[in-house]
């Protein structure tokens, strides 16, 4: 079975510039997720898709940044103009429990390999 | 809030020593999920280990082990008899229940030297 694929592995742009990073997720897995590590930090929840629905994107971290899932399968993170603290590892996980609140949170994530983001 | 903790950032042994990753957390929910995670070179995240809040007993798995007390709100991490392969970046993550997202910690860098 594939896992998750995250692709570009690393992209390099100038300030002001616009980036695409895209997600394919575990085939079947209706939940996606995108979080982001900058340097040295924690990894930090953007957002969650449950098909081509937002379900949380309380961690975007403003309107620069615009996630898409047009079907319910792959998913894009764009970041539109990216600024210096937008570098970073961005990563995309799936899970295929679907969104059930008598087992919500009991998740178990599967993550790519991540995006790695270097803005300068 | 919820916040986690790991206090190492680097750590460093010699193969076949043994080794523990410390994980502190914080929350005022009464259910919620505990998580390791393991980033070895190739960059993604490898799932270790789920535990929730109610059950407390400690998980051995191979050479892995994991102690869970809630008392001192941790969940630790031992790496008995290292070895190269262990080499990693290890995440230790707090999800509550009913919650879309996991918190994680800063990480912390095993280098496990031959």
């Amino acid at each position: 079975e594939a896992g998750v694929t995250q692709f570009p592995s690393h992209s390099v742009i100038e300030k002001g510039q616009t980036v695409t990073l895209r997600c394919d997720p575990i085939s079947g897995h209706d939940n996606l997720y995108w979080y982001r590590r900058v340097m040295g930090k924690e990894i930090k929840f953007l957002l969650h898709f449950v098909k081509e629905s937002k379900q949380d994107e309380s961690g975007m971290p403003n309107n620069r940044f615009l996630a898409e899932r047009t079907g319910g399968t792959y998913s894009t993170l764009k970041v539109q103009p990216a600024e210096l603290e937008d570098s970073g590892v961005y990563f995309c996980a799936s899970s295929q429990d679907p969104r059930d609140r008598t087992r919500s949170g009991a998740n178990v994530l599967t993550f790519g390999a991540g995006s790695r983001l270097t803005v300068l | 809030a919820q916040k986690v903790t790991q206090a190492q950032t680097e750590i460093s042994v010699v193969e076949k020593e043994d080794v523990t990753l410390d994980c502190v957390y914080e929350t005022r929910d009464t259910t919620y999920y505990l998580f390791w995670y393991k980033q070895p070179p190739s960059g993604e995240l490898v799932f270790l280990i789920r535990r929730n809040s109610f059950d407390e007993q400690n998980e051995i798995s191979g050479r892995y082990s994991w102690n869970f007390q809630k008392s001192t709100s941790s969940f630790n991490f031992t790496i008995t008899a290292s070895q190269v392969v262990d080499s990693a970046v290890y995440f230790c993550a707090l999800n509550r229940a009913g919650a879309n997202n996991l918190f994680f910690g800063t990480g912390t860098r095993l280098t496990v030297i031959p």
